[in-house]
Parts: structure tokens; C-alpha cells; sequence
């Protein structure tokens, strides 16, 4: 099946800093990909979704200049956390869909999540 | 519009007993259906899908379920428990196919 990773697995870092994550298709080509937040024993929770050169689409509630996605190649996308702060530390998934020659997935492949914590 | 429940927050089994993990959806139009493992601290890995095709699914780890239409439901049955299957699972409708909904999760705990 099609395998899409992430890095880094964890992070901690100072408050007001940034904070790039990267989620890569490695065997597909991912037209789109997702970003989800997940709280402690709660479900994932979509963030935005982005395809090939667009600009992403973001649910109501996130905030698009405090959570950067670029996704500017078919393997490629990056959360940016802008000026983290405490209450952004949580667990970060990228989920991707897309095609592997003439294969159009119709189903989420998932990254194994990034860890944030923010001191 | 879609939404997806999944009835049981937390189910707890012994070991070498069935699973039962259960999941309703309600859906405007003809849904795809899949469920997700999460181990702690790691991605979600598919399980299994549904796709307009069998309504009985099999999956992977000994893992079916079956999609019954008539009762808006998409439950994931295993016959016997094992004690690597304890993890989160989610149960995700699709109608769209670029707009997925989880419910909120079924904590499975696999008692030796």
C-alpha cells in the first residue's frame, strides 16, 4: 500500500517560536493531502485540506496565518505553526489521496503523527 | 449531510472473545465506509473499506464488517480478541470523496 511519513516524530520547543512539519508521500503521487489535530483521547480533527499548487482550504475555527500549509509538490506538504504557544502543543497527522500511475486512491493513507510540545 | 457514531466510547473484552465495535452513519448519497486503527502515539492504519461493492468487508488482522444499508450501520466485528488489538479505533464515512467524517472513537481494551 502507499506509505506516507512525517518528520519529525516529536518536537519541543520554546514559546513563540515556529515549527515546520513535513508530510511526504513516498511511493504515490498525492494530489491531496489533510492536516488533523488530535487532543488526548479525542478523534481527529481536520484542520484544512490542500491540493497540488492551491492554496489550502481551512475549516472554520483554524486559523490560516497561525497554521501555514504549503503543499507545492505532489510528495510534499508543510504545517508551519507560527508562533507556537502552549495550548498549540498536540498531535499533528497528514493524511494523503492520489494516484500511483493509472491507481486513483480513493481512500486516506495516514502519516505516523508529529508531537508537539511547546514549553 | 454525513455524520458518523460510534456508539461505544470504550469496549473492554477478554482475551479469545469476539469484537464487536459499532458504527451508524447517516449519508445523503451512497457512502463509502472505513475503519482506522490508531495505536498510542502512532498514525491510523486502514483496516478495511467499503466501496459500494461486497457489503460484507474483510480486512486485514481477522477484522470484517458489514454494511447494512437498511440500518445505517457499519459495524466491525472480529471472532477473537487479541491482545495486540487493543487500540483506538474510528469509524469514517465518505460521500464525497474529498470530505471525510470521523466519529469520535472506540477505545478497545483486550483483558489477557
Amino acid at each position: 500500500g502507499a506509505v506516507v511519513s512525517q518528520h519529525p516524530s516529536r518536537v519541543i520547543c520554546k514559546s513563540g517560536t515556529s515549527v515546520k512539519i513535513e508530510c511526504r508521500s513516498l511511493d504515490f503521487q498525492a494530489t491531496t493531502m489533510f492536516w488533523y489535530r488530535q487532543f488526548p483521547k479525542q478523534s481527529l480533527m481536520l484542520m484544512a485540506t490542500s491540493n497540488e499548487g492551491s492554496k489550502a482550504t481551512y475549516e472554520q475555527g483554524v486559523e490560516k496565518d497561525k497554521f501555514l500549509i504549503n503543499h507545492a509538490s505532489l510528495t510534499l506538504s508543510t504545517l508551519t505553526v507560527t508562533s507556537a504557544h502552549p495550548e498549540d502543543s498536540s498531535f499533528y497527522i497528514c493524511s494523503a489521496m492520489g494516484l500511483a500511475g493509472a491507481i486513483s486512491y480513493n481512500e486516506q493513507f495516514f502519516g505516523p503523527g508529529t508531537r508537539l510540545t511547546v514549553l | 449531510a454525513q455524520s458518523v457514531t460510534q456508539l461505544d466510547s470504550h469496549v473492554s473484552v477478554s482475551e479469545g472473545t469476539p469484537v464487536l465495535l459499532r458504527c451508524n452513519y447517516s449519508s445523503s448519497y451512497s457512502p463509502s465506509l472505513f475503519w482506522y486503527v490508531q495505536h498510542p502515539n502512532k498514525g491510523l492504519q486502514l483496516l478495511l473499506k467499503y466501496t459500494s461493492a461486497a457489503t460484507l468487508v474483510k480486512g486485514i488482522n481477522g477484522f470484517e464488517a458489514e454494511f447494512k444499508k437498511s440500518e445505517t450501520s457499519f459495524h466491525l466485528t472480529k471472532p477473537s480478541a487479541h491482545m495486540s488489538d487493543a487500540a483506538e479505533y474510528f469509524c469514517v464515512v465518505s460521500s464525497t470523496g474529498n470530505q471525510f467524517y470521523f466519529g469520535t472513537g472506540t477505545s478497545l481494551t483486550v483483558i489477557p
